[in-house]
């Protein structure tokens, strides 16, 4: 069994301020893991991916997370916050090599205060 | 354009008036899939497919059915649909293989009164 634990469903910080959005896994297998996206009204949109190369994995619009084992977590960070970063982001892990079940965090809203 | 195209955007029905939500990808992938988004829930998968005439039940397939007849098709079928099943639907696909993200169409919002 695999599940995703998405631990805030609310962060609020200042634009130009460092952002964490935090996620732990559970899977019997090597786990492939992805952050998405959802702007208001749109559909999702992939941020990054780790699937087993480097453990710090760098997305698009400057965002990273990095893959901790040891710590079953995949946390996805930003150095400074913009305006257009609020959105609803999932964190999202799958079985190694194929698709049999997906499954998805409840989602995190980000806040950016000007 | 590499896509995903769901039909329709938004859908109003009654309860027992059997529907049909289309989705169709353009980029020869293998893997289609479908999820509702419902608040504080997330994304749950409804139904996946690996390829064509292969189909598998998600985590919430009661009420729903699929076909893939076609690589580029899947549509996902509400016989009686409910007011529990208003929420709001999205069909992806993807390559098989690790790592391959999904790419997702933007969504329809179903009601069900």
């Amino acid at each position: 069994a695999q599940s995703v634990t998405q631990l805030d469903s609310h962060v609020s910080v200042s634009e130009g301020t460092p952002v964490l959005l935090r996620c732990n896994y559970s899977s019997s297998y090597s786990p492939s893991l992805f952050w998405y996206v959802q702007h208001p009204n749109k559909g999702l949109q992939l941020l990054l991916k780790y699937t087993s190369a480097a453990t710090l994995v760098k997305g698009i619009n400057g965002f990273e997370a990095e893959f901790k084992k040891s710590e079953t977590s995949f946390h996805l960070t930003k150095p400074s916050a913009h305006m257009s970063d609020a959105a609803e982001y999932f964190c999202v892990v799958t079985f190694s090599g194929g698709y049999q079940k997906v499954t998805f965090g409840i989602g995190t809203k980000l806040q950016v205060i000007p | 354009e590499a896509q995903v195209t769901q039909n329709p955007r938004y859908l109003i029905t009654v309860t027992g008036k059997k529907l049909t939500v289309t989705c169709s990808q353009n980029m020869n992938h293998e893997y289609m899939s479908w999820y509702r988004q419902d608040p504080g829930l997330g994304l749950r998968q409804i139904y996946y497919s690996m390829n064509v005439e292969v189909t598998d039940k998600g985590d919430v397939p009661e009420g729903y059915k699929v076909s893939r007849k076609e690589k580029r098709n899947f549509p996902l079928i509400l016989e009686s649909p409910s007011p529990n099943q208003t929420s709001l639907y999205f069909c992806a696909s993807s390559l098989l293989g690790r790592g391959s993200p999904l790419h997702f169409g933007n969504g329809t919002r179903l009601t069900v009164t």
